[in-house]
């Protein structure tokens, strides 16, 4: 079965701090995909980045990283140098194939809260 | 570019009453899905439709869930009757292909509150 774990249901840091939302994956495909989406208030889920699963080069955009290990089936998010805006629900998610269809599956959230 | 719409927004209703909802997706885009998002979770696929043939709805709760997408555009999801346990945000997405490689584009999703 498909199945994505991020054990933090919510973290709170000062603005400026670093931070890392955790991502753990199951699946019995050799090709997948991973992804992370942002929801913010006002409730569309926003695309951040996708990786598949023969590319494990890191990945940076701006303040944002992500560090994929097949070793671990982690794919984990950094923000560095935290701000407001950032607070939002970060959902990271898994598309392989289930039963004959690419089912997108999706972890439970990460709500991060940046304080001024 | 114009995103995926949803209407309405919100939405609640009591128990045993039916409630439709309606998606446009981005244009050009052959994939649409629903997905349910319960409150403190991540969201479910209910149904994913290529054009207008639906690939896949074994999540569907097919008993008080439908959905259409007749002209392969615009899609409506109903709900009849509804229950207690259907609360929760439904989204729509759009994609340009089925294949997983191609990210979903979100809309603003309807809050259905069953009372």
């Amino acid at each position: 079965a498909q199945k994505v774990t991020q054990a933090q249901t919510e973290i709170s840091v000062v603005e400026k701090e670093d931070v890392t939302l955790d991502c753990v994956y199951e699946t019995r495909d050799t090709t997948y995909y991973l992804f992370w989406y942002k929801q913010p208030p006002s409730g569309e889920l926003v695309f951040l980045i996708r990786r598949n699963s023969f590319d494990e080069q890191n990945e940076i955009s701006g303040r944002y990283s992500w560090n994929f290990q097949k070793s671990t089936s982690s794919f984990n998010f950094t923000i560095t140098a935290s701000q407001v805006v950032d607070s939002a629900v970060y959902f990271c998610a898994l598309r392989g194939i289930i039963q004959g269809a690419q089912k997108l599956v999706f972890g439970q959230g990460t709500r991060l809260t940046i304080n001024p | 570019e114009a995103g995926v719409a949803q209407s309405p927004r919100y939405k609640i209703i009591e128990k045993r009453q039916s409630v439709a909802f309606w998606c446009n997706p981005i244009s050009g885009h052959a994939t649409l899905y629903w997905y349910q998002q319960i409150l403190g979770q991540g969201p479910k696929l209910l149904i994913q439709f290529q054009n207008n043939g639906v690939v896949d709805d074994s999540q569907l709760p097919k008993d008080r869930f439908s959905a259409e997408r007749l002209k392969g555009v615009d899609s409506t999801l109903k709900i009849q009757p509804a229950k207690l346990e259907d609360s929760a945000v439904y989204l729509c997405a759009s994609s340009i292909a089925p294949h997983s490689y191609y990210e979903q584009y979100f809309g603003p999703g309807t809050r259905l509150t069953v009372t």
